[in-house]
């Protein structure tokens, strides 16, 4: 079974600062790669996504997140929050083959920004 | 309206209750999904429809029953629930039951059972 790890529950970061979300996932085969986000009160929004190419992946807002296989890992950056960022993330797979079985969600990371 | 809808947004119900939470999509998509969005756990996938057959679902008691008439709108109905399900739930479409296809949130339905 697919499993997505964020370690960090939490991240407190001050504005304009840079920021760095992690996301680890187990799996064997290939995969998809995605982060959304969750404002207050609202669904969830693709940020990006990672499906194949070039491992370094640009979304929206200014966020951006690397592919790395050997460290299993699609960790999300921006080089300078903003107030409008705190938020909501998750990081999510798919696998090559999995279809119907859709998307694993990690727990989710809160992005607390601070004045 | 566009994206996807859900209705209602808020739900408070008893135990005895029956009530159904609706949700809509103008994307044109294909296949629709229900999760269930519990405090500091990932999000469950439910219930997935494509081309209003259902492909998948997983494990849910018998009191949540969906429905999907048309690729455009989903439901899902509640009965006898419990306190324990006490939850955001989230419905999203996507264009196709692939892999890669994004999917689309909807706002979500706060359910509180007393």
């Amino acid at each position: 079974a697919q499993s997505v790890t964020q370690l960090d529950s939490q991240v407190p970061v001050f504005e304009e600062a840079p920021v760095e979300l992690r996301c680890n996932y187990s799996s064997s085969v290939s995969v998809y790669l995605f982060w959304y986000v969750q404002y207050p009160n609202q669904g969830l929004q693709l940020l990006l996504k990672y499906l194949s190419g070039s491992t370094l992946v640009k979304g929206i807002n200014g966020f951006e997140a690397e592919f790395n296989k050997s460290q299993t890992s699609f960790h999300l950056r921006k080089p300078s929050v903003h107030i409008s960022d705190t938020a909501e993330y998750f990081c999510a797979v798919s696998y090559s083959g999995g279809g119907a079985d859709g998307l694993t969600f990690g727990k989710g990371t809160h992005l607390i920004i601070q004045p | 309206e566009t994206g996807v809808t859900q209705t209602p947004r808020h739900l408070v119900m008893g135990m005895t209750n029956k009530k159904s939470l609706k949700c809509e999509q103008h994307l044109g998509h294909n296949a629709m999904y229900w999760y269930k969005q519990s405090a500091k756990k990932p999000l469950e996938l439910m219930f997935v429809y494509n081309f209003k057959e259902q492909t998948e679902n997983n494990s849910v008691p018998s009191r949540f029953s969906p429905e999907c008439p048309n690729s455009s709108h989903l439901f899902l109905h509640l009965h006898t629930l419990q306190p324990e399900d006490s939850a955001l739930y989230l419905c999203a479409s996507s264009q196709a039951l692939g892999d890669t296809d994004t999917q689309y949130f909807g706002p979500g339905t706060r359910l509180t059972v007393l």
